[in-house]
């Protein structure tokens, strides 16, 4: 499996403008993960996806933030309208499911993100 | 989920230990010590996780005490391209698995 995988690798946009960021998970991972990630803030967790489904949108900063999950292969992070602030690096992670035992290992494997620019 | 404590900064010799510590004080019993780690440009990366015994994989080990408080991250033969910062995160294994970073740990290895 080629990994997590995030496009695109960079972004630059005028405010204002509508951006999608798009993520395709590993395939047989159920679990999905939007994270954003600035020097300030650090790595903050915006939505998780378990089974096509949001569970938690508490990090989604505002209403300009929506995230989807069409399909178990596919999801899309989308700012509309931009604005510079929004400027960061947005990390997508997938993990399999939850397990029964403790012994399951479900790591999340992150994407090499999108280096989103608003000017 | 618990949080934890890190040092912002820790240094280290190329070929020497490094040895990164976590404060957790207020772990639940059913909550699991997670380290990832980040390195430059790059997503973080899982590591290594456990419960109360001690774990080793081919990256790390860890050492969990036995009130469970506190845990370390050991890279045993550090090497440059082991800087990097290293999250050590709480939460619980089974169910929705919520994952939160904190400011986490900046390791720097010189030669």
């Amino acid at each position: 499996d080629a990994g997590v995988i995030q496009s695109p690798r960079h972004e630059v946009t005028e405010m204002g403008q509508e951006v999608t960021l798009r993520c395709k998970p590993i395939s047989g991972h159920n679990s999905l993960f939007w994270y954003r990630q600035t020097m300030m803030r650090g790595l903050e967790l915006l939505i998780y996806f378990n089974n096509n489904v949001p569970i938690d949108d508490s990090g989604m900063p505002e209403d300009r933030f929506s995230a989807k999950m069409p399909n178990a292969s596919f999801s899309t992070l989308k700012i509309q309208p931009s604005e510079p602030r929004d400027s960061a690096v947005y990390f997508c992670a997938s993990s399999l499911p939850p397990g029964f035992r403790d012994s399951e290992n479900t790591e999340a494997f992150f994407g090499q993100g999108t280096r989103l620019t608003v000017v | 989920d618990a949080k934890t404590t890190q040092p912002p900064s820790m240094d280290c010799a190329e070929g020497r230990a490094a040895n990164l510590p976590c404060n957790h004080s207020t772990i639940s019993g059913n909550e699991y010590v997670y380290w990832y780690r980040q390195i430059h440009s790059q997503g973080p990366q899982y590591i290594i996780h456990g419960l109360k015994n001690n774990e080793t994989n081919e990256m790390a080990s860890l050492i969990i005490t036995e009130d469970r408080k506190s845990s370390t991250l050991i890279l045993p033969h550090a090497t440059l391209r082991d800087t990097a910062v290293y999250y050590c995160i709480v939460r619980v294994a089974m169910g929705f698995q919520k994952l939160v970073f904190g400011t986490g740990t900046r390791l720097l290895v010189s030669p």
